[in-house]
């Protein structure tokens, strides 16, 4: 059984269009997380989630949004894609916010043309 | 603020020789260290953590790590490493009451050659 798994793994599209990206953890946990691993494999966190609540929202474009429908996705839509959004992706989810272990999912490549 | 420095971007070394990768942290409250090794093309597996108490933490794989607080260090160490070991090393922090956000270091790759 995978413990947090994403969909899709390659997602390549155009400039401009709208894409979404899926996340979901079969561990019961609470907290939900995405980051964004760069062509320098630079990992930076975009977004957190506890009990569908946002809780953590750093400096991203408003043309990202995350959504949980419950505790046990979290969605990524991105509007208006640009070069610049081309990476990984990766979801990852902690017992709660206070919990030290993250478990990380396998990731989406994204690429824009 | 808190940033983490990976004072190494490769490191190459022979199989069965011993390795350390070097971290160093900035903070000016006390923070949660971790490793975290990314496989290629899969997502990131936490080696091992400190929290508190001991400072030498002991992880999965045969990875160990120090703290030092003095020298705001956390070096990852293994003293025998095998192919299999080949992989992007990630060292990160969080802070208690900050939802559990990791920041991450730049990664260390290791190449293990035969």
């Amino acid at each position: 059984d995978t413990a947090v798994s994403q969909t899709p793994k390659y997602l390549v599209t155009q400039m401009g269009n709208d894409k979404s990206i899926k996340c979901e953890q079969n561990l019961g946990h609470d907290t939900m997380y995405w980051y964004k691993q760069d062509s320098k494999k630079f990992l930076k966190i975009m977004f957190s989630y506890n009990n569908k609540e946002l809780i953590i929202n750093e400096t991203v474009p408003n043309r990202f949004s995350p959504k949980s429908p419950d505790k046990a996705h979290l969605n990524l839509h991105i509007n208006s894609l640009e070069l610049g959004d081309s990476a990984v992706y990766f979801c990852a989810s902690s017992q709660d916010p206070t919990a030290y272990e993250q478990y990380f999912g396998p990731g989406t490549r994204l690429t824009v043309t | 603020a808190q940033s983490v420095t990976q004072l190494d971007s490769q490191v190459p070394v022979f199989e069965e020789a011993p390795v350390e990768l070097r971290c160093n942290y900035s903070s000016s409250v006390s923070v949660y260290l971790f490793w975290y090794v990314q496989y290629p093309n899969q997502g990131l597996q936490l080696l091992l953590k400190y929290l508190s108490g001991s400072t030498l933490v002991k992880g999965i794989n045969g990875f160990e790590a120090e703290f030092n607080k003095s020298q705001t260090s956390f070096h990852l160490r293994k003293p025998s490493v095998h192919i299999s070991d080949t992989a992007e090393y990630f060292c990160a922090v969080s802070v208690w009451n900050q939802g559990g956000k990791l920041i991450f270091g730049q990664g260390t790759e290791l190449s293990v050659k035969p």
